[in-house]
């Protein structure tokens, strides 16, 4: 069965750090990988997504993602944090089908 | 990618009564999808409509309390029927685009 885990309900960060969004997931086969923002009162943004080659992906926004198949991790990353990044954080995960299996959610709070 | 419209983008209905969610895409696409959310919490699936036949409802979901339309490739609704406060949540359309899922602003509904 797929399932994805983002371990921490929040993450801060102060402005200018570098932040990171933790994500494990567990799928038979290649796993299709996302991530998403969601700002209050709005629906989900797409930020970026692996689904073959180059374990580094990067996407909107400045953001970035390293696959990491050993781990079975997909962390999110942004080298400095912005208090504007501050919003809810779904990853998902698909076993190369339509269906989505998604993350609880990790909000990130960027301090000024 | 995708872009999705939903409308109306915040309601509260009355016990008993239905509500019909729109969702319009703005360009051709096989498969839509109808997730709720409540407030800062993950999505769930609700069902997934394919131009053409009938929607396909995850477990604790059915026809006859959420109806679904999907009329052609751009547009869908969705009817919360005989709402009672537990129907209360966000509801979200989605519609995948080479392979990622792009989703609506939500529709906020309060059952009183």
């Amino acid at each position: 069965a797929q399932s994805v885990a983002q371990p921490e309900d929040q993450v801060n960060v102060a402005e200018g750090n570098p932040l990171t969004v933790k994500c494990t997931y567990s799928v038979s086969g290649n796993p299709y990988l996302f991530w998403y923002v969601q700002y209050p009162n709005r629906g989900l943004q797409f930020l970026l997504k692996y689904i073959t080659g180059d374990n580094l992906v990067k996407g909107s926004y400045g953001f970035e993602a390293e696959f990491n198949k050993s781990q079975t991790s997909f962390h999110l990353k942004k080298p400095s944090a912005l208090v504007s990044d501050s919003a809810l954080y779904f990853c998902a995960v698909s076993a190369g089908t339509y269906k989505y299996i998604f993350g609880t959610g990790t909000r990130l709070k960027v301090l000024a | 990618s995708a872009v999705i419209s939903q409308k109306p983008s915040r309601d509260i209905c009355q016990r008993g009564t239905s509500l019909t969610i729109q969702c319009q895409v703005d360009s051709q696409v096989t498969m839509m999808f109808w997730y709720r959310q409540q407030p800062g919490q993950s999505l769930t699936l609700i069902a997934t409509a394919n131009q053409g036949s009938e929607a396909t409802y995850e477990s604790g979901f059915v026809i006859d309390k959420f109806p679904i339309s999907r009329p052609n490739l751009t547009f869908s609704t969705l009817t919360v029927s005989n709402m009672s406060p537990e129907d209360s949540s966000i509801y979200l359309c989605s519609a995948i685009d080479t392979l990622v899922q792009y989703f609506g602003p939500g529709t906020r509904l309060t059952v009183t």
